[in-house]
């Protein structure tokens, strides 16, 4: 069964520094996706960026950028220059096995102090 | 690009009434839509996906009759939580398949208050 694992609970980067937040998965399949999500405390889920399994690039999406190292099953999503904005609740996510829906990790607090 | 709407944000309700939230895909059809349950500081766990014309299919563990669920047309699925009580006090968010976000754009969120 699919596994999707975020250890940090918290992290704290100050402005304009660059951060890691970390995702190890877990899957049997030879095709599949990884998401990150960002969710305010608003609570609502914005997209972030996307990796396919078979993409040779790592993605990037603005000061959002993917580190997919597929051998170690990780894709740790970097974000470039923080900002205040920044601050909320990171998911790491991919789509269950044979089916459309997702299962997401535990989530990574991040907060970017001035 | 998709947007899936939900409403309402926020609901606060008497114990023992029903509650219904809807999501609604905009600007594409979704035969495909999924209810997540929230508790604070966790994670999003899915409760069930939404079949537009066929019943939902619900994960283990969670209560078919207390999380009523309804498909009956492309863009609009509801959820309707029954004879709610405290521990029903929850975010719920939907999402639904789209192909310009690889397939998952999600509502804004409805934090539901029991009491």
């Amino acid at each position: 069964a699919q596994k999707i694992t975020q250890t940090q609970p918290g992290m704290f980067v100050q402005e304009k520094e660059a951060v890691t937040l970390d995702c190890t998965y877990d899957t049997s399949d030879q095709s599949y996706g990884l998401f990150w999500y960002k969710q305010p405390s608003s609570g609502e889920m914005i997209f972030l960026i996307y990796q396919g399994s078979y993409d040779e690039q790592n993605a990037t999406e603005g000061r959002y950028s993917l580190n997919f190292q597929k051998a170690r099953k990780s894709a740790n999503l970097v974000i470039s220059a923080s900002q205040l904005g920044d601050s909320a609740m990171y998911f790491c996510a991919m789509p269950h096995s044979g089916y459309n829906k997702l299962i997401f990790g535990a989530g990574t607090r991040l907060a970017v102090h001035p | 690009g998709a947007v899936v709407s939900q409403h309402p944000s926020r609901v606060i309700c008497k114990s023992g009434t029903s509650v219904k939230i809807e999501c609604r895909s905009l600007d594409f059809q979704a035969t495909t839509m999924f209810w997540y349950r929230q508790f604070p500081k966790q994670s999003l766990m899915l409760m069930a996906t939404s079949n537009e014309g066929s019943k939902a299919t619900y994960e283990q563990g969670v209560e078919k009759d207390k999380f009523l669920i309804n498909h009956a047309s492309l863009t609009l699925s509801t959820l309707t939580v029954t004879s709610a009580h405290p521990e029903d006090s929850s975010f719920y968010i939907c999402s639904a398949g789209d192909r310009a976000n690889y397939g998952y754009t999600f509502g804004s969120g409805t934090r539901l208050t029991v009491v």
